[in-house]
């Protein structure tokens, strides 16, 4: 029962290229999350949506945009990628109040090359 | 300034023996906080919350106000809690981001 979806599990793309990462979820969650996740770094967040068309910048938005039409759909954009946007991309979700309790996707690894 | 901090990159112990995972923050108010588990080749995952005072495969974790610290404990490791751990505070004043630390990945030796 995959709650949230992330389109892809693999990317690699070349510098320069527009990149669009998608992610999807069932359940009807108010806030949507977009994080980087790399070895040593922990969990840094890009980019959050607490409603539809809403966005708010994380701690490292720089190179990214994201794009909300719709409640379940939360895309991750990047403008013209970098080699150092090489990393694993994590989409969350959760529910507006009772914060916390987070729903993750598995997750894209995307290679810049 | 909010932060959670976790001092052990890596923790490595046998099977059997006792594990202790490091969680300290900074906050003041009364934060709710989390860990975060994630196995080999899954996706992240909710381990448990201190408001639920649950244990889960387990673990337990005490919030401890006097030391700002939130650590995770099970007394017996298992070779399937090999993983990544992340603990994570909530702030009361927001009702949806999360503060991470940066991991602590458990190896347990068989």
């Amino acid at each position: 029962d995959v709650k949230v979806t992330q389109s892809s599990r693999y990317l690699v793309k070349r510098t320069g290229e527009k990149v669009f990462l998608e992610c999807v979820q069932d359940m009807d969650h108010e806030n949507m999350f977009w994080y980087r996740q790399d070895p040593g770094l922990g969990l840094r967040l890009i980019y959050f949506s607490y409603d539809v068309k809403m966005k708010e910048k994380g701690d490292i938005p720089e190179g990214y945009s994201v794009s909300r039409e719709k409640k379940e759909r939360f895309s991750l954009i990047l403008e013209s990628a970098s080699t150092n946007q090489t990393s694993m991309y994590l989409c969350a979700s959760s529910k507006s109040a009772g914060a916390g309790g987070y729903t993750f996707g598995s997750g894209t690894r995307l290679t810049v090359v | 300034a909010q932060r959670v901090t976790q001092p052990e990159k890596l923790l490595s112990v046998f099977k059997g023996a006792p594990v202790e995972l490091k969680c300290n923050y900074s906050y003041s108010g009364s934060p709710e906080l989390f860990w975060y588990v994630q196995y080999s080749r899954q996706r992240l995952q909710l381990l448990l919350r201190h408001i639920s005072r649950e244990s889960i495969k387990g673990f337990t974790a005490d919030l401890n106000k006097g030391e700002t610290s939130f650590h995770l404990k099970k007394p017996f490791a298992q070779e399937e809690d090999s993983a990544m751990y992340y603990c994570a505070l909530s702030p009361v004043d927001s009702n949806y981001q999360l503060i991470w630390g940066a991991g602590t990945k458990l190896i347990i030796k068989p």
